[in-house]
């Protein structure tokens, strides 16, 4: 089984900071991760496919990296709509495994 | 613009059957275009893959759930749906119903077209 590795668990960071998630696999699973957004009581969202390629529709402040087993996220500008709860999920034909989360508090 | 939508009991007893249905509207299942897949979220923990479908039949199960896990179609009605038998209280979660884009077989992307989910318990 492969198994995601997310830190930190939690996040706290003021309005327009720079913000990373990072996030390991536990094997080399290429380039084919995403990340989600998730707000209380809500489905995730999706941001980022295959590592780096931005959503439709998804503010260009989110930015994806990496490959192999490391994975980054970056929020350029921290927004007060960015707290949220951040997963990143590798994804094959096989297998569709979550890290255990991320929660971005807004200061 | 496609919408999903899950139903399902909210209230299941221990050793029991939980049968949920995902009603879709604004595609069709049987579009070859897509994966249609089943997860479900435990409070306080990251989602987890149960289980997907397409071309109307052709399945894959997450391997720790397969033996407690179907999938069927109702191509009439737009919806597919999932059993899992022998619920415990393990089972308890938010279930959701999803879409993912089909690239000629290959997994190119995940899952971009959620339900808004369907709570379970199992008591």
């Amino acid at each position: 089984d492969i198994q995601m590795t997310q830190s930190p668990s939690t996040l706290s960071a003021s309005v327009g900071d720079r913000v990373t998630i990072t996030c390991r696999a536990s094997q080399n699973i290429y380039n084919w991760l995403a990340w989600y957004q998730q707000k209380p009581g809500k489905a995730p969202k999706v941001l980022i496919y295959k590592a780096s390629n931005l959503e439709s529709g998804v503010p260009s402040r989110f930015s994806g990296s990496g490959s192999g087993t490391e994975f980054s996220l970056t929020i350029s500008s921290l927004q007060p709509d960015d707290s949220a709860t951040y997963y990143c999920q590798q994804y094959n034909a096989y297998s569709f495994a979550f890290g255990q989360g991320t929660k971005l508090e807004i200061k | 613009q496609v919408q999903l939508q899950e139903s399902g009991p909210g209230l299941v007893r221990p050793s029991e059957t939980l049968s949920l249905t995902c009603s879709v509207s604004g595609d069709s299942i049987t579009s070859s275009s897509y994966y249609w897949g089943w997860f479900r979220q435990a409070p306080g923990k990251e989602p987890e893959w149960l289980a997907y479908m397409y071309n109307s039949g052709k399945i894959n199960f997450n391997p720790s759930l397969r033996s407690r896990t179907t999938i069927s179609v109702d191509t009439a009605k737009n919806q597919f749906s999932l059993n899992l038998f022998s619920v415990t209280a393990a089972d308890t979660a938010v279930y959701f119903c999803a879409r993912a884009p089909r690239y000629s077989g290959a997994w190119e992307r995940s899952f971009d077209i959620w339900g808004q989910g369907t709570t379970v318990a199992v008591s």
